[in-house]
């Protein structure tokens, strides 16, 4: 089946870090760029970065809220992206899909994973 | 506040049409391809139509996307209740950033 699952989201304390995880099956991992997009309860979609593959030099591109705290890498190897969250803040309490852009040509997200909810609280 | 402008909500009867607006700029929908998502109550979000007014295999011909400049339209024909979602336009944006709408709710009343 293809899927994609996203895991280690929990609660953690403001300034805290916290590393999710989404395992790919059903598909060559390796070929696509994989994204991270969240959603806050009751708000709409934000994008929040993205890795290319091998083949593009696994060039990451970040959102300005995130950048210099996140870090998003890949382990083609175990099918598996990660997105390492840094200095958290309360306002990064979402939760975090992992998404796949398979056409190389054209920008878009043809598969999601069921999320993972990360809530940074004291 | 979100890059791309969508109205925050829709409604309109079974059977009837129905549209949705996404305003952007000269650096997202004027230089690149948007993309549609529909996300049910309760589930991540699912591509609806991509590069403007492709259907993903699976997504019924009553849904429909066009683009014209810096905006673009969803349009769905025949509403069904199963229908009723939020519903997100999405764009890469030249400066390195994917950018989403704020989300349209549509409400089959």
């Amino acid at each position: 089946e293809v899927q994609l699952v996203e895991s280690g989201g929990g609660l953690v304390q403001p300034g805290g870090s916290l590393k999710l995880s989404c395992a790919a099956s059903g598909f060559i991992f390796s070929g696509s760029a994989m994204h991270w997009v969240r959603q806050a309860s009751g708000k709409g979609l934000e994008w929040v970065g993205r890795i290319k593959s091998k083949t593009n030099s696994y060039a990451t591109a970040y959102a300005a809220s995130v950048k210099g705290r996140f870090t998003i890498s890949r382990d083609d190897s175990k099918n598996t992206a990660y997105l390492q969250m840094n200095s958290l803040k309360t306002e990064d309490t979402a939760v975090y899909y992992c998404t796949r852009r398979s056409n190389p040509t054209y920008w878009f997200f043809d598969l999601w994973g069921r999320g993972t909810l990360v809530t940074v609280s004291s | 506040q979100s890059v791309l402008t969508q109205p925050p909500s829709a409604s309109g009867t079974p059977g009837q049409r129905v549209t949705i607006s996404c305003s952007g700029g000269s650096s997202n929908i004027g230089s690149n391809t948007v993309n549609w998502y529909q996300q049910l109550p309760g589930t991540a979000p699912k591509l609806l139509i991509y590069s403007n007014n492709q259907r993903p295999s699976g997504v019924p011909d009553r849904f429909s996307g066009s683009k014209s400049g810096t905006s673009a339209s969803l349009a769905i024909n025949g509403l069904q209740s199963e229908d009723e979602a939020d519903y997100y336009c999405a764009a890469w944006d030249d400066s390195l950033n994917g950018v989403f709408g704020g989300g349209t709710k549509l409400t089959v009343l």
